[in-house]
């Protein structure tokens, strides 16, 4: 069954230092992968996707994710967090035949210290 | 900008009443989803549509959910009764519905069943 894991439920980081966010996803085809980021009391919004082509992927808002076949994940990056990126951050999958349909995994909760 | 608009945004009620919430996709999607969000479950997708019809309401319990697409412009998911085990927030998000396409999220109706 496709599942998608994000082994990290709450991270906290100081301001000014990277940060990287895991996503793992099991999935028997080409996946088609994303994140998403949810800021407290709003739904959710499109970080950054990749489906083919260059496996470094840029987004918005100074963040980046690399698909890596071999170790069936994506990451989210982004080199200097600032205090507004204190969110919930999903990672989701789907494919072909998924009808636009994506699997979430469960969240990491991301908090930033001054 | 457009963008997914859902009514209420909150909404408080006692247990045996009808809830019904809306949602408003963006004007020419054709794919809405509807999502459930707990904290112990994270988000849950309970049924989409694809040109106002169901797709797949797997993830609905039958009995007591119901989810319809009068038009293109208006979506409802309706509970009744409610249970206090229904609390939690409800997204819509609408798209193209193609694989790899993104999904726009409302803002999402925030439900408490007494």
């Amino acid at each position: 069954a496709q599942s998608v894991t994000q082994p990290d439920i709450h991270i906290t980081v100081s301001e000014g230092a990277s940060l990287e966010l895991r996503c793992n996803y099991s999935y028997g085809a080409t996946p088609y992968l994303f994140w998403y980021v949810q800021s407290p009391g709003q739904g959710l919004q499109l970080l950054l996707k990749y489906f083919s082509g260059d496996t470094l992927v840029q987004g918005i808002k100074g963040f980046e994710a690399e698909f890596k076949r071999s170790q069936s994940s994506f990451n989210l990056r982004k080199p200097s967090v600032h205090w507004s990126d204190a969110a919930e951050y999903f990672c989701a999958v789907g494919d072909e035949g998924s009808q636009g349909n994506l699997i979430f995994g469960k969240g990491t909760k991301l908090s930033v210290k001054p | 900008d457009a963008r997914v608009t859902q009514t209420p945004r909150d909404k408080v009620t006692e247990m045996g009443q009808e809830v019904t919430m809306r949602c408003q996709p963006i004007l020419g999607h054709n794919t809405v989803f509807w999502y459930r969000q707990t904290m112990m479950q994270g988000l849950e997708l309970l049924a989409y549509f694809r040109n106002r019809a169901p797709l797949d309401d797997s993830g609905m319990p039958k009995d007591r959910f119901s989810a319809e697409m009068p038009d293109a412009t208006l979506a409802t998911l309706k509970i009744q009764p409610s249970e206090p085990r229904d609390s939690a927030v409800y997204f819509c998000a609408s798209g193209l519905g193609g694989p790899g396409d993104t999904q726009y999220f409302g803002p999402g109706t925030r439900l408490t069943v007494l």
